[in-house]
């Protein structure tokens, strides 16, 4: 399968501070990545989708002024969570996969190992 | 109505059995299927996609798709802990652009 890395794997940073994630597609290109959250004990929300050379789009209700991405590249996006508060600590995960003949509805996902953010 | 729905669980079987995980969707123009497998503190892990109806093998598992009643199953032959963990089943629509739409999960514990 296809692989996703992430880093940091795991951040601790003081409330007021931002932090930026990266999420990259190793071995294949990827026009389209997704964010999610997850809170301990809940399922996966996805927060946006990453369009490389364009704009994210925003699920409803997560702040694009405070969650800004950026998709520079066909292998890597970017989440920079700012001015971060105890609330936004959680579990961030990026997905991304090859397309199939350019056909979004039929190809896999393969999620990142996720970033452990804790706000304090 | 939740547009992809899970058995609520937790679902419990001996080591050796097959498990057997439901999924049902609301959407009729979904179009593809995907079965993740969630180890606990760890992101998804992609184990099965179907697109077409009928079943698909891949090992100890075997995808089950019926379109015309909306549901797709995943079964696990010869159970071991080491399948312990939470199975999310996962729809992309034909309109929503490649976003997967996801279940609440269903979390299997497989006892020795």
């Amino acid at each position: 399968g296809a692989v996703v890395s992430q880093h940091p794997s795991r951040v601790i940073c003081k409330s007021g501070t931002s932090v930026k994630i990266e999420c990259r597609s190793l071995d294949f290109q990827a026009t389209t990545m997704f964010w999610y959250r997850q809170f301990p004990k809940q399922s996966l929300m996805l927060m946006a989708t990453s369009n490389e050379g364009s704009k994210a789009t925003y699920e409803q209700g997560v702040e694009k002024d405070k969650f800004l991405i950026n998709h520079a590249s066909l292998t890597l996006s970017t989440l920079t969570v700012t001015s971060a508060h105890p609330e936004d600590s959680s579990f961030y995960i990026c997905s991304a996969g090859p397309t199939s003949g350019g056909d979004l509805a039929r190809y896999e996902q393969y999620f990142g190992p996720g970033t452990r953010l804790t706000v304090t | 109505q939740k547009e992809v729905e899970q058995n609520s669980g937790p679902l419990s079987v001996p080591e050796g059995a097959i498990a057997s995980l439901n999924c049902t969707y609301s959407d009729r123009g979904s179009q593809s299927f995907f079965w993740y497998r969630q180890y606990s503190g760890k992101s998804p892990e992609l184990i099965m996609f179907i697109y077409s109806n009928g079943d698909k093998e891949d090992g100890r598992f075997t995808a089950q798709l019926n379109k015309a009643s909306q549901y797709v199953s995943l079964l696990i032959r010869d159970s071991q802990p080491s399948d312990s963990a939470t199975y999310l089943c996962a729809v992309i629509t034909n309109t929503n652009a490649g976003k997967s739409t996801f279940g609440d999960g269903t979390t299997l514990t497989v006892k020795p």
